[in-house]
């Protein structure tokens, strides 16, 4: 079946490591976004991606890395340098190209917890 | 700035009723509409969509409702189930921004039995 796939859905990270959070989409879609869940509280972009090789920031980069090498893949990387990690961290992807606008898919979330 | 909000965090309906979701907008031009529903623990699900030129369009027991006047956008649901008991998220996409999806802060739904 066609969707995303976020693994693991549960994380535990320990202060001052550096963890990597997995996506994985096989709907071939050229975009692919990031966002961070606090809980009672919206969607805050991370990064996206538009394209293989290319991304750019989102509203709440800092202390947060990407790559983009393939299209169906996305990873995430929290640093050591994000203060405040613990979150639901949420991978989107949508079909770019199109004028009007589109619909984005999400994966299920990876729950990260600071231990 | 640009925003997307909502003016209600929580909604409390009886089952059988209606339920009317608020969304509010700042930037004029924002020119496609998403609203989502977020179960518990998921990642959020597609709910309908909306272009800037309808200010109206109808899903399964669901209705969007576009105000460009005001910038307002509203879901509608038809006899609330339980199943629809979730946070409700609208959602700007604007072909002028890379695609980048600018979401609001929710609003939960609680259907009473």
């Amino acid at each position: 079946d066609g969707g995303i796939t976020q693994s693991p859905k549960y994380l535990f990270r320990k202060e001052g490591q550096n963890v990597t959070l997995s996506c994985e989409q096989n709907l071939n879609h050229d975009a692919m976004y990031w966002y961070r869940q606090d809980p009672g509280q919206g969607l805050r972009l991370i990064y996206y991606s538009q394209i293989v090789n290319d991304f750019q920031k989102g509203d709440i980069a800092e202390g947060y890395s990407v790559s983009r090498e393939k299209k169906e893949s996305f990873p995430l990387t929290v640093t050591s340098a994000q203060k405040n990690p613990t979150a639901f961290y949420l991978c989107a992807s949508s079909i770019r190209g199109q004028l009007d606008g589109t619909e984005a898919f999400f994966g299920q979330g990876t729950r990260l917890t600071v231990v | 700035g640009e925003s997307v909000g909502l003016h209600l965090p929580t909604l409390s309906v009886q089952e059988g009723d209606n339920s009317i979701i608020n969304c509010a907008y700042s930037n004029s031009a924002s020119d496609y509409f998403i609203w989502y529903k977020q179960e518990s623990g998921k990642g959020p699900q597609f709910i309908i969509d909306i272009r800037s030129n309808m200010d109206k369009r109808q899903g399964q027991r669901v209705t969007v409702l576009l105000n460009k006047t005001v910038k307002h956008l509203s879901l509608q649901i038809a006899a609330t189930q339980p199943g629809d008991s979730a946070v409700y998220f609208c959602a700007e996409n604007r072909a002028d921004s890379s695609y980048k999806l600018i979401f609001g802060s929710g609003t939960r739904l609680l259907v009473r039995p």
